[in-house]
């Protein structure tokens, strides 16, 4: 089983550019999330979402959108990259939304904006 | 709103010492609390969990108590191995707030033979 993955693992940006991260889960979860990962801040949910077909906001939504392409799959897309940008960004998906439901996180995206 | 906070890291021990990492928060109504351990390189595992008050949630010889009197959920230890050494994310996840979790800022635990 491979649980949670992400790609690419690491990649550089020029202040401007965009790209998308991938995630993918093949555990049958409902509910799927994107952080982001500061130094000294713990992780920062971007946006989630709590089945296929929708998406919410997180706690630092500006300059992402996402797609819930289907069950397995969530995206990120940063339009316009810029260096507070720079982070490393975890994928993540649960069963459900509620109660006591664990998340299982994926190994993560080292992003760089120069 | 809801909020974690976690002691300041990095810690350092020797192998078999005691382990305290404290985590207190803020949240209205009953929130669920979790511990995740983050090895180097790698994405975030479940390590522990409770879901109400006085729960205890206890893996791998960690243990941590649902202190909702002192709104504490500390993460304890009692021989900690050089294996251990991590970084450790306290989270809680808010009553009807879904499946959002809100993590402290993370405790990094050195453990040197």
């Amino acid at each position: 089983n491979a649980g949670v993955t992400q790609t690419p693992k690491f990649q550089v940006l020029k202040t401007g550019q965009s790209m998308t991260l991938q995630c993918a889960q093949d555990m049958n979860h409902n509910s799927m999330y994107w952080y982001r990962q500061d130094p000294g801040m713990g992780l920062r949910l971007i946006y989630y979402s709590a089945s296929e077909g929708t998406t919410d906001k997180g706690e630092v939504p500006n300059g992402y959108n996402v797609s819930r392409l289907n069950k397995r799959e969530f995206s990120l897309r940063l339009e316009s990259a810029a260096p507070s940008q720079t982070s490393v960004y975890f994928c993540a998906s649960s069963g459900t939304t509620g109660g006591s439901e664990t998340q299982y996180f994926g190994p993560g995206t080292r992003l760089l904006v120069l | 709103g809801d909020s974690v906070t976690q002691m300041e890291g990095p810690v350092t021990l020797s192998e078999e010492a005691f382990l305290t990492i404290n985590c207190t928060y803020t949240a209205t109504g009953y929130p669920s609390l979790f511990w995740y351990v983050q090895y180097p390189g790698e994405g975030l595992q479940l390590l522990l969990k409770a879901t109400k008050a006085d729960d205890k949630g206890s893996n791998k010889g960690f243990e941590a108590t649902y202190r909702k009197e002192t709104t504490s959920f500390h993460l304890e230890k009692g021989s900690v191995q050089v294996s251990d050494s991590a970084v450790y994310f306290c989270a809680l996840r808010g009553y009807n707030q879904g499946g959002k979790l809100i993590f402290g800022q993370g405790t990094e635990l050195s453990v040197k033979p």
